[in-house]
């Protein structure tokens, strides 16, 4: 069964440090997509990212990046130079190719309060 | 502009009051989904619908009914609400390929509480 855990429930940082939050994730199949979605206080929730498991190419943009090792099954975000403006909820995603184009489970969220 | 939206924003309603949650999407797309948010457990899928009068369940469907009668409306119907149904809901909607490689669009979400 597909299973994703986020286990920093919350994260704080200085503005400007860095930080990494932790996408864990399960599935049997060889063929997934991976999400990252941001859920600021106003409570929207804002795609971010999607990783298919073919490509475990790093992705950067801006000072966000994302990095997918499906040797240890993780799909971890980070944030350089964090701002004010990332403080959110962040959650990580997965889709599994044999559960449909619909189907998506969501880790617990990590709260990332950056503080000025 | 494209977008989500739900009705109500907010509700508070008694046990065994049967109620409904509107959605609607403005952008033509053809699947549509509900979820649940509730703390330390992430968001959770409901109900999914893959184009109209085509509907599965997702991880926690029971005592949530759905339709999808038009394109564009997928309404949560709660036929006997109970305490454990309190929650944040949101509506998300994405276009023909499904997620995997288009835009999942949420609405605002609509806090329920079950009294």
């Amino acid at each position: 069964a597909q299973k994703v855990t986020q286990a920093q429930t919350e994260i704080s940082v200085v503005e400007k440090e860095d930080v990494t939050l932790d996408c864990v994730y399960e599935t049997r199949d060889t063929t997934y997509y991976l999400f990252w979605y941001k859920q600021p206080p106003s409570g929207e929730l804002v795609f971010l990212i999607r990783r298919n498991s073919f490509d475990e190419q790093n992705e950067i943009s801006g000072r966000y990046s994302w990095n997918f090792q499906k040797s240890t099954s993780s799909f971890n975000f980070t944030i350089t130079a964090s701002q004010v403006v990332d403080s959110a909820v962040y959650f990580c995603a997965l889709s599994e190719a044999t559960q449909g184009a619909q189907k998506l489970v969501f880790g617990q969220g990590t709260r990332l309060t950056i503080n000025p | 502009e494209a977008q989500v939206t739900q009705n109500p924003r907010y509700l508070i309603t008694v046990t065994g009051k049967k109620l409904t949650v509107t959605c609607s999407q403005n952008m033509n797309h053809e699947y549509m989904s509900w979820y649940r948010q509730d703390p330390g457990l992430g968001l959770r899928q409901i109900y999914y619908s893959m184009n109209v009068e085509v509907t599965d369940k997702g991880d926690v469907p029971e005592g949530y009914k759905v339709s999808r009668k038009e394109k564009r409306n997928f309404p949560l119907i709660l036929e006997s609400p109970s305490p454990n149904q309190t929650s944040l809901y949101f509506c998300a909607s994405s276009g023909d390929q499904g997620f995997w490689t288009d835009t999942q669009y949420f609405g605002p979400g609509t806090r329920l509480t079950v009294l």
